[in-house]
Protein backbone atom coordinates (compact mmCIF):
# COMPACT_ATOMS: atom_id res chain seq x y z
CA UNK A 1 0.00 0.00 0.00
CA UNK A 2 1.53 3.40 -1.09
CA UNK A 3 2.16 5.50 1.74
CA UNK A 4 0.29 8.40 0.07
CA UNK A 5 -2.29 7.61 -2.61
CA UNK A 6 -4.28 9.94 -4.90
CA UNK A 7 -6.59 9.27 -7.24
CA UNK A 8 -5.19 8.56 -10.85
CA UNK A 9 -6.69 11.50 -12.70
CA UNK A 10 -6.61 13.56 -15.12
CA UNK A 11 -9.67 15.43 -13.92
CA UNK A 12 -11.66 17.78 -16.22
CA UNK A 13 -14.12 20.46 -15.11
CA UNK A 14 -15.94 23.40 -16.36
CA UNK A 15 -15.27 26.94 -15.29
CA UNK A 16 -17.00 27.63 -12.54
CA UNK A 17 -17.80 24.38 -11.47
CA UNK A 18 -16.27 22.66 -8.22
CA UNK A 19 -13.42 20.44 -8.45
CA UNK A 20 -12.90 17.67 -5.44
CA UNK A 21 -9.37 16.21 -5.07
CA UNK A 22 -8.96 13.27 -2.86
CA UNK A 23 -5.84 11.83 -1.15
CA UNK A 24 -5.91 8.66 1.59
CA UNK A 25 -2.60 8.31 3.33
CA UNK A 26 -1.51 4.81 5.61
CA UNK A 27 0.26 5.86 8.00
CA UNK A 28 -2.17 6.25 10.89
CA UNK A 29 0.63 8.18 12.83
CA UNK A 30 0.53 11.53 10.57
CA UNK A 31 -0.64 14.17 11.55
CA UNK A 32 0.46 17.16 9.68
CA UNK A 33 -1.23 17.20 5.64
CA UNK A 34 -0.64 19.59 2.70
CA UNK A 35 -1.88 20.62 -0.27
CA UNK A 36 0.42 21.91 -2.85
CA UNK A 37 -0.06 23.31 -6.70
CA UNK A 38 2.38 22.62 -9.56
CA UNK A 39 1.99 24.63 -12.51
CA UNK A 40 3.55 22.66 -15.83
CA UNK A 41 7.47 22.67 -15.71
CA UNK A 42 7.17 24.84 -12.38
CA UNK A 43 8.09 24.06 -8.47
CA UNK A 44 5.53 23.08 -5.92
CA UNK A 45 3.37 25.87 -4.50
CA UNK A 46 1.64 25.11 -0.64
CA UNK A 47 -1.69 26.17 -0.85
CA UNK A 48 -3.73 24.61 1.82
CA UNK A 49 -2.31 23.20 5.56
CA UNK A 50 -4.21 20.88 7.73
CA UNK A 51 -4.10 19.67 10.60
CA UNK A 52 -6.80 18.90 12.90
CA UNK A 53 -10.46 17.00 11.38
CA UNK A 54 -13.12 18.87 9.76
CA UNK A 55 -12.49 21.85 7.27
CA UNK A 56 -10.68 24.53 6.63
CA UNK A 57 -11.34 27.17 4.28
CA UNK A 58 -8.84 29.74 2.32
CA UNK A 59 -10.74 32.08 -0.13
CA UNK A 60 -12.11 29.04 -2.83
CA UNK A 61 -9.98 26.70 -1.49
CA UNK A 62 -11.79 24.15 0.88
CA UNK A 63 -9.45 21.26 2.54
CA UNK A 64 -10.90 18.97 4.53
CA UNK A 65 -9.50 16.06 6.84
CA UNK A 66 -10.74 12.58 8.26
CA UNK A 67 -8.04 10.99 10.44
CA UNK A 68 -10.25 8.06 10.99
CA UNK A 69 -10.84 7.09 7.20
CA UNK A 70 -7.11 8.76 6.47
CA UNK A 71 -8.54 10.42 4.45
CA UNK A 72 -7.74 14.33 3.12
CA UNK A 73 -9.20 16.00 0.29
CA UNK A 74 -8.87 19.26 -1.71
CA UNK A 75 -12.42 21.61 -2.51
CA UNK A 76 -12.13 24.08 -5.55
CA UNK A 77 -15.48 26.38 -5.83
CA UNK A 78 -15.66 28.47 -8.22
CA UNK A 79 -13.11 26.76 -10.50
CA UNK A 80 -11.07 28.96 -12.83
CA UNK A 81 -9.30 28.27 -15.90
CA UNK A 82 -5.83 29.51 -13.95
CA UNK A 83 -6.44 26.65 -11.83
CA UNK A 84 -5.24 24.19 -13.74
CA UNK A 85 -2.43 22.13 -12.63
CA UNK A 86 -1.25 19.34 -10.99
CA UNK A 87 -2.38 19.02 -7.03
CA UNK A 88 0.01 17.40 -4.59
CA UNK A 89 -1.33 15.77 -1.51
CA UNK A 90 1.27 15.49 0.97
CA UNK A 91 1.75 13.86 4.23
CA UNK A 92 4.19 14.10 7.66
CA UNK A 93 5.04 10.78 8.41
CA UNK A 94 4.25 10.14 11.98
CA UNK A 95 7.02 10.28 14.44
CA UNK A 96 9.22 12.47 11.42
CA UNK A 97 10.08 15.66 10.13
CA UNK A 98 9.68 13.61 6.44
CA UNK A 99 7.18 15.03 3.75
CA UNK A 100 5.84 11.92 1.81
CA UNK A 101 4.23 13.00 -1.64
CA UNK A 102 1.24 11.74 -3.64
CA UNK A 103 1.88 11.38 -7.47
CA UNK A 104 -0.28 14.26 -7.77
CA UNK A 105 -3.85 14.24 -9.63
CA UNK A 106 -3.87 17.10 -13.35
CA UNK A 107 -6.67 19.45 -12.99
CA UNK A 108 -7.71 21.12 -16.35
CA UNK A 109 -10.35 23.91 -15.85
CA UNK A 110 -11.98 24.47 -19.20
CA UNK A 111 -13.24 27.83 -20.10
CA UNK B 1 13.64 39.90 -1.76
CA UNK B 2 13.24 36.76 0.62
CA UNK B 3 12.99 33.60 -1.02
CA UNK B 4 14.77 30.56 -1.68
CA UNK B 5 17.15 30.37 -4.91
CA UNK B 6 18.37 27.36 -7.29
CA UNK B 7 20.64 27.51 -9.86
CA UNK B 8 20.61 27.40 -12.65
CA UNK B 9 17.45 26.56 -14.09
CA UNK B 10 18.87 24.10 -16.42
CA UNK B 11 22.34 21.90 -16.05
CA UNK B 12 23.51 19.31 -18.65
CA UNK B 13 26.68 16.92 -17.87
CA UNK B 14 27.96 14.34 -19.11
CA UNK B 15 27.60 10.41 -17.56
CA UNK B 16 30.31 9.71 -15.60
CA UNK B 17 30.63 13.67 -14.09
CA UNK B 18 30.07 14.69 -11.10
CA UNK B 19 27.58 18.13 -10.74
CA UNK B 20 26.99 19.99 -8.03
CA UNK B 21 23.40 21.84 -7.40
CA UNK B 22 23.15 25.34 -5.47
CA UNK B 23 20.27 25.95 -3.26
CA UNK B 24 19.62 29.44 -0.90
CA UNK B 25 17.65 31.26 1.28
CA UNK B 26 17.67 34.19 2.87
CA UNK B 27 14.32 33.15 4.93
CA UNK B 28 16.16 32.43 8.35
CA UNK B 29 14.81 28.72 7.77
CA UNK B 30 16.65 26.47 9.87
CA UNK B 31 15.26 23.58 7.72
CA UNK B 32 16.14 22.63 4.24
CA UNK B 33 15.72 19.50 1.97
CA UNK B 34 16.70 17.66 -1.43
CA UNK B 35 13.98 16.23 -3.70
CA UNK B 36 13.78 14.77 -6.78
CA UNK B 37 10.59 14.56 -9.10
CA UNK B 38 10.37 11.81 -12.25
CA UNK B 39 7.94 12.69 -14.63
CA UNK B 40 4.68 11.50 -13.55
CA UNK B 41 5.70 11.18 -10.06
CA UNK B 42 5.48 12.93 -6.74
CA UNK B 43 8.83 14.00 -5.43
CA UNK B 44 11.03 11.88 -2.94
CA UNK B 45 13.39 13.19 -0.03
CA UNK B 46 17.04 12.66 -1.20
CA UNK B 47 18.93 14.36 1.86
CA UNK B 48 17.13 17.00 4.76
CA UNK B 49 19.03 19.01 7.44
CA UNK B 50 17.58 20.65 10.65
CA UNK B 51 20.64 22.53 11.41
CA UNK B 52 23.64 23.68 10.29
CA UNK B 53 26.21 21.16 10.44
CA UNK B 54 24.03 18.21 10.57
CA UNK B 55 21.68 16.59 8.07
CA UNK B 56 20.42 13.12 7.35
CA UNK B 57 19.24 10.95 4.54
CA UNK B 58 15.89 10.68 2.76
CA UNK B 59 14.47 8.09 1.30
CA UNK B 60 16.62 8.38 -2.22
CA UNK B 61 20.08 9.18 -0.57
CA UNK B 62 22.44 6.72 -2.43
CA UNK B 63 24.66 8.86 -5.32
CA UNK B 64 24.18 12.18 -3.83
CA UNK B 65 26.30 13.83 -1.11
CA UNK B 66 25.42 17.37 0.69
CA UNK B 67 26.96 19.77 2.92
CA UNK B 68 25.34 22.35 5.43
CA UNK B 69 28.08 24.94 6.40
CA UNK B 70 25.92 27.63 6.41
CA UNK B 71 22.73 28.06 7.41
CA UNK B 72 21.20 29.67 3.83
CA UNK B 73 23.05 27.17 1.98
CA UNK B 74 22.39 23.77 1.37
CA UNK B 75 24.34 22.27 -2.09
CA UNK B 76 23.42 19.03 -3.31
CA UNK B 77 26.27 17.22 -5.54
CA UNK B 78 24.53 14.58 -7.93
CA UNK B 79 27.70 11.49 -8.23
CA UNK B 80 28.81 9.69 -11.12
CA UNK B 81 27.43 6.42 -8.52
CA UNK B 82 23.67 7.85 -9.23
CA UNK B 83 22.18 5.41 -11.87
CA UNK B 84 19.49 7.74 -13.20
CA UNK B 85 20.73 11.58 -12.62
CA UNK B 86 18.65 12.93 -15.08
CA UNK B 87 15.19 14.73 -13.45
CA UNK B 88 13.68 17.91 -12.19
CA UNK B 89 15.48 18.61 -8.26
CA UNK B 90 13.65 20.92 -5.93
CA UNK B 91 15.52 22.27 -2.65
CA UNK B 92 12.55 23.24 0.05
CA UNK B 93 13.16 25.18 3.27
CA UNK B 94 11.21 25.27 6.19
CA UNK B 95 11.16 27.53 9.38
CA UNK B 96 11.43 26.75 12.64
CA UNK B 97 9.18 24.91 14.25
CA UNK B 98 6.53 24.88 11.44
CA UNK B 99 6.34 21.89 9.44
CA UNK B 100 5.19 23.99 5.70
CA UNK B 101 7.85 23.25 3.41
CA UNK B 102 8.19 26.33 0.26
CA UNK B 103 10.53 25.10 -2.42
CA UNK B 104 12.67 27.20 -4.71
CA UNK B 105 12.32 26.96 -8.45
CA UNK B 106 14.00 23.95 -8.84
CA UNK B 107 16.65 22.99 -11.50
CA UNK B 108 16.68 20.56 -14.81
CA UNK B 109 19.36 18.18 -14.70
CA UNK B 110 19.96 16.41 -17.79
CA UNK B 111 22.55 13.51 -18.16
CA UNK B 112 23.44 11.95 -21.35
Amino acid sequence: QKEVEQNSGPLSVPEGAIASLNCTYSDRGSQSFFWYRQYSGKSPELIMSIYSNGDKEDGRFTAQLNKASQYVSLLIRDSQPSDSATYLCAVIRGGSEKLVFGKGMKLTVNP
Amino acid sequence: DGGITQSPKYLFRKEGQNVTLSCEQNLNHDAMYWYRQDPGQGLRLIYYSQIVNDFQKGDIAEGYSVSREKKESFPLTVTSAQKNPTAFYLCASSPTGAREQYFGPGTRLTVT
